[in-house]
């Protein structure tokens, strides 16, 4: 069965630093990768997905993900971090299109000032 | 375009008690979700719908969790009895196709306390 690993429940960066979070998958096939992000009382929200097209994938608010098959890694990046970025994020996988996503455990982003 | 829809936001029970949550989804979205998340961790799926269809229920806790999409569009999601373990956010999710290449909309939940 498909599922993703998030290394690290909280991380803490400084405001304009780098944000790396990490996500490893496990799936039996090539895989369809999503990061989400989850701002306090609020519903998920999609950053960005891939299937199977670029390995280096944008996102919105100037984020974005690369698919690395060798190491079975989908790692979410922005190159300066914002207060605004402060939420939870959640590396998620499918097997295909109509399959289920499934959810990693979360990662929680503070933003230093 | 109006998102998805939950009702209500909180709601504080007793054990044993039931309750009901509410989701209207976005409208022509054919798939809608349930997903239970307790603190702490990420969405699990409980159901998914196609229509009104149930196309998986595998984690539904059918002996005291329940569901229905009447007409394919709204839905309920009902737990009798209820548990201290049930307390968590219940995510309503719609999608206009199947998962995976699609993009899930999610409503701002509803978080059941159990007492």
């Amino acid at each position: 069965a498909q599922s993703v690993t998030q290394l690290g429940s909280h991380v803490s960066v400084s405001e304009g630093a780098l944000v790396l979070l990490r996500c490893n998958y496990s799936s039996s096939v090539p895989p369809y990768l999503f990061w989400y992000v989850q701002y306090p009382n609020q519903g998920l929200q999609l950053l960005l997905k891939y299937t199977s097209a670029a390995t280096l994938v944008k996102g919105i608010n100037g984020f974005e993900a690369e698919f690395k098959k060798s190491e079975t890694s989908f790692h979410l990046t922005k190159p300066s971090a914002h207060m605004s970025d402060a939420a939870e994020y959640f590396c998620a996988v499918s097997l295909n299109r109509d399959d289920k996503i499934i959810f990693g455990k979360g990662t929680r982003l503070h933003i230093l000032p | 375009e109006a998102g998805v829809a939950q009702s209500p936001r909180y709601k504080i029970i007793e054990k044993r008690q039931s309750v009901a949550f509410w989701c209207n989804p976005i409208s022509g979205h054919a798939t809608l979700y349930w997903y239970q998340q307790i603190l702490g961790q990420g969405p699990k799926l409980l159901i998914q719908f196609q229509n009104n269809g149930v196309v998986d229920d595998s984690q539904l806790p059918k002996d005291r969790f329940s569901a229905e999409r009447l007409k394919g569009v709204d839905s309920t999601l009902k737990i009798q009895p209820a548990k201290l373990e049930d307390s968590a956010v219940y995510l309503c999710a719609s999608s206009p196709h199947g998962t995976g290449a699609g993009e899930l909309f999610f409503g701002e939940g509803s978080r059941l306390t159990v007492l």
